[in-house]
C-alpha cells in the first residue's frame, strides 16, 4: 500500500536559517504529492503540491520538487521566520482522492 | 480559500455514551468529505469517505457500526461515535473536497474527544 515517511521532529532553527524537511514515499503509479501545514489551533492548510515527476511546487518561499527517481518530495525554505513555526505534513494522493500522510514534523523557529 | 468548520472543537463524554461531531463546508458544496483520526504525535489516519446521499466507505479496520457517518446534505457530514470508550479518545479531523477543477481538500480545525 501507499506510505509516506518524513523526518521526525521537532526541528528548531534560528530565524533566517535554511530549512529542509525530508519526505519519501512508496506508492503504486504516479501519485500527486502535497505538503500541508498546521498552525497552532488551526486546521491543515495546503502549502504546496506537485502532480507529476520533476514538478516543483512553491508557495510562501517554500519549495518542493517531485523526484520520481528517489521517490522524494523534500520541503525547503531559504530563510525561515518565526511565523513559520508549525507542524508540516507530507502527503500523497492515491485512488479515490484518498490522502496518505506522514507523521508530521514540528518546526520551531526562534529569534 | 474555502472554509470547513467542525463542531464542537472539544468534547468530554462518559464511557458508554454517544457523541456527534459535525463537519460543515461553509462556502462551497462538497459531495465528498473525509474523516480522519489523529493520535498524539502521529499521522492522520483516514477513517472513511463520506459521499452525499450514499453510504460512507470505511477504511479497513474501522468499525462502521461504531463510527456512524451521515452526509445528508452537500454542506454537512456528521460522525457519531457510539458507545464511546476511553480508547476512542482522539483528535478527529474532517476534510471536504472542492468539486471544482482543483479537487483540493479543505480541512476542518479538528475535534478533541476525551472519553472518561
Amino acid at each position: 500500500g501507499n506510505s509516506v515517511t518524513q523526518m521526525e521532529g521537532p526541528v528548531t532553527l534560528s530565524e533566517e536559517a535554511f530549512l529542509t524537511i525530508n519526505c519519501t514515499y512508496t506508492a503504486t503509479g504516479y501519485p500527486s504529492l502535497f505538503w500541508y501545514v498546521q498552525y497552532p489551533g488551526e486546521g491543515l492548510q495546503l502549502l504546496l503540491k506537485a502532480t507529476k515527476a520533476d514538478d516543483k511546487g512553491s508557495n510562501k518561499g517554500f519549495e518542493a520538487t517531485y523526484r520520481k527517481e528517489t521517490t522524494s518530495f523534500h520541503l525547503e525554505k531559504g530563510s525561515v521566520q518565526v511565523s513559520d513555526s508549525a507542524v508540516y505534513f507530507c502527503a500523497l494522493e492515491g485512488g479515490g482522492n484518498k490522502l496518505t500522510f506522514g507523521t508530521g514534523t514540528q518546526l520551531k523557529v526562534e529569534l | 480559500g474555502a472554509v470547513v468548520s467542525q463542531h464542537p472543537s472539544r468534547v468530554i463524554c462518559k464511557s458508554g455514551t454517544s457523541v456527534k461531531i459535525e463537519c460543515r463546508s461553509l462556502d462551497f458544496q462538497a459531495t465528498t468529505m473525509f474523516w480522519y483520526r489523529q493520535f498524539p504525535k502521529q499521522s492522520l489516519m483516514l477513517m472513511a469517505t463520506s459521499n452525499e446521499g450514499s453510504k460512507a466507505t470505511y477504511e479497513q479496520g474501522v468499525e462502521k457500526d461504531k463510527f456512524l457517518i451521515n452526509h445528508a446534505s452537500l454542506t454537512l457530514s456528521t460522525l457519531t461515535v457510539t458507545s464511546a470508550h476511553p480508547e476512542d479518545s482522539s483528535f478527529y479531523i474532517c476534510s471536504a473536497k472542492d468539486p471544482g477543477p482543483s479537487y483540493e481538500q479543505y480541512f476542518g480545525p479538528g475535534t478533541r474527544l476525551t472519553v472518561t
